[in-house]
């Protein structure tokens, strides 16, 4: 079946510095990725849709300078927290919508911690 | 606005069956689904419903009514490691999830 690799599963910077994550889909072409971010106990929050070769589109709230989202390749997004702040730290989660199928996959999710 | 709501928690009993619902309004609508995620963890698949009515899959169904923009999903002869938070999300042109239900279930 279809594979999204994230990584790194887990991460901790300082305050101030910037993180990428990156989200490769293995065994299929991802024209769309969804990124989200989930805080504890509660649900997944779609923050952009990422687009093969054109800007992302973020959701009303999500700072677009911050949050840099690239999507290079049709097989490769990658999620870049600037300037990282505590009130960042989160779960943070790719999802991919193969092509051939009507289905979602998502990636591992990546923990964020700053201190 | 989107407005995908679910129950907050629920609690069952092992052997048990037990409904969780989910109540949606979004613009456009083109599939629903129910994703089962453990803490620290993706979600995985349960179920997806286009059309109205009723799909089995062993131990769990889902249903759908789009004219009351209403699922649920039913959990059957319930266990331990079904204890979880079940998330409904709604497919528009984008997947939009519900606010989420934490199952807690007892022996």
């Amino acid at each position: 079946g279809a594979v999204v690799s994230q990584h790194p599963s887990r991460v901790i910077c300082k305050s101030g510095t910037s993180v990428k994550i990156e989200c490769r889909s293995l065994d299929f072409q991802a024209t769309t990725m969804f990124w989200y971010r989930q805080f504890p106990k509660q649900s997944l929050m779609l923050m952009a849709t990422s687009n093969e070769g054109s800007k992302a589109t973020y959701e009303q709230g999500v700072e677009k300078d911050k949050f840099l989202i690239n999507h290079a390749s049709l097989t490769l997004s990658t999620l870049t927290v600037t300037s990282a702040h505590p009130e960042d730290s989160s779960f943070y989660i790719c999802s991919a919508r193969d092509s051939a199928d009507y289905g979602y996959t998502f990636g591992s999710g990546t923990r964020l911690t700053v201190v | 606005g989107q407005n995908i709501d679910q129950p907050t928690e629920m609690t069952a009993t092992e052997g048990a069956i037990v409904q969780i619902n989910c109540t949606y309004q979004t613009s456009g609508f083109n599939g629903l689904f129910w994703y089962q995620q453990h803490a620290g963890e993706a979600p995985t698949f349960l179920s997806y419903n286009v059309l109205d009515g009723l799909e089995e899959k062993g131990r769990f169904s889902s249903f759908l009514s789009r004219s009351k923009g209403y699922s649920y999903l039913l959990l059957k002869e319930l266990q331990m490691k079904d204890s979880a938070s079940y998330l409904c999300a709604v497919r528009t042109d984008k997947l939009i999830f519900g606010t989420g239900t934490r199952l807690q279930v007892f022996p």
